[in-house]
């Protein structure tokens, strides 16, 4: 069981724009900003976002990210076939002295 | 070009121990917390431990606490975890990762390793 909540699944159609959840607590969302990454099968994670809505240079602006109390969103638009991965989110967690993640969303472009 | 390249994965029996390696390149090796990261098969990432730059700060996932040495080679650019009294669910792909200050005041895992495999199993 994750310590960041997200939903297991997430899909849409090219072009649309979908949104990804990531719910904790105040002892990380509601106290520190939120990452996220994705992952390819097979490959590394690699940062999409970092302090809870800055893209890291090189990431198309179609992705966007957001924090509200202790949760947080990630917002892709003009969604593309590319973008079909596994979506994490992370905070660090003040009470347990390290950091967290969510257990992952696959996103599925139909 | 900045790298992360892991090194020591295997199969282990439970109860044995491996030490993993990450050799970095690219970068002022010291200037950055260094942190590991798993992912057993099929499921998500889970964060195991990290270490200051000078190697003076040390923290573990509850999961690996007592069992698990993370530690660093300043001279050699490599980070390394030394595991101890391994159990299947140990078992997992293990990543480094280094961990980048923001001017916005956030840290993030900016570069990862491509992951070595570890397989606890009799």
């Amino acid at each position: 069981q994750s310590v960041l909540t997200q939903p297991p699944s997430a899909s849409g159609t090219p072009g649309q724009r979908v949104t990804i959840s990531c719910s904790g607590s105040g002892s990380n969302i509601g106290s520190n900003t939120v990452n996220w990454y994705h992952q390819l099968p097979g490959a590394a994670p690699k940062l999409l976002i970092y302090g809870s809505s800055q893209r890291p240079s090189g990431v198309p602006d179609r992705f966007s990210g957001s924090k509200s109390g202790t949760s947080a969103s990630l917002a892709i638009s003009g969604l593309q076939s590319e973008d079909e991965a596994d979506y994490y989110c992370a905070a660090w967690d003040d009470s347990l002295d390290g950091w967290v993640f969510g257990g992952g969303t696959k996103l599925t472009v139909l | 070009e900045v790298q992360l390249v892991e090194s020591g994965g295997g199969l282990v029996q439970p109860g044995g121990s491996l030490r993993l390696s990450c050799a970095a390149s690219g970068f002022t090796f010291s200037s950055y917390w260094m942190h590991w990261v798993r992912q057993a098969p099929g499921k998500g990432l889970v964060w195991v431990s990290r270490i200051h730059g000078d190697g003076s700060s040390t923290n573990y996932a509850d999961s690996v606490q007592g069992r698990f040495t993370i530690s660093r080679d300043n001279a050699k650019n490599t980070l390394y975890l030394q595991m101890n009294s391994l159990r299947a669910e140990d078992t997992a792909v293990y990543y480094c990762a280094r961990s980048y200050y923001y001017d916005s005041g956030s840290y993030a895992f900016d570069i990862w390793g491509q992951g070595t495999m570890v397989t606890v199993s009799s």
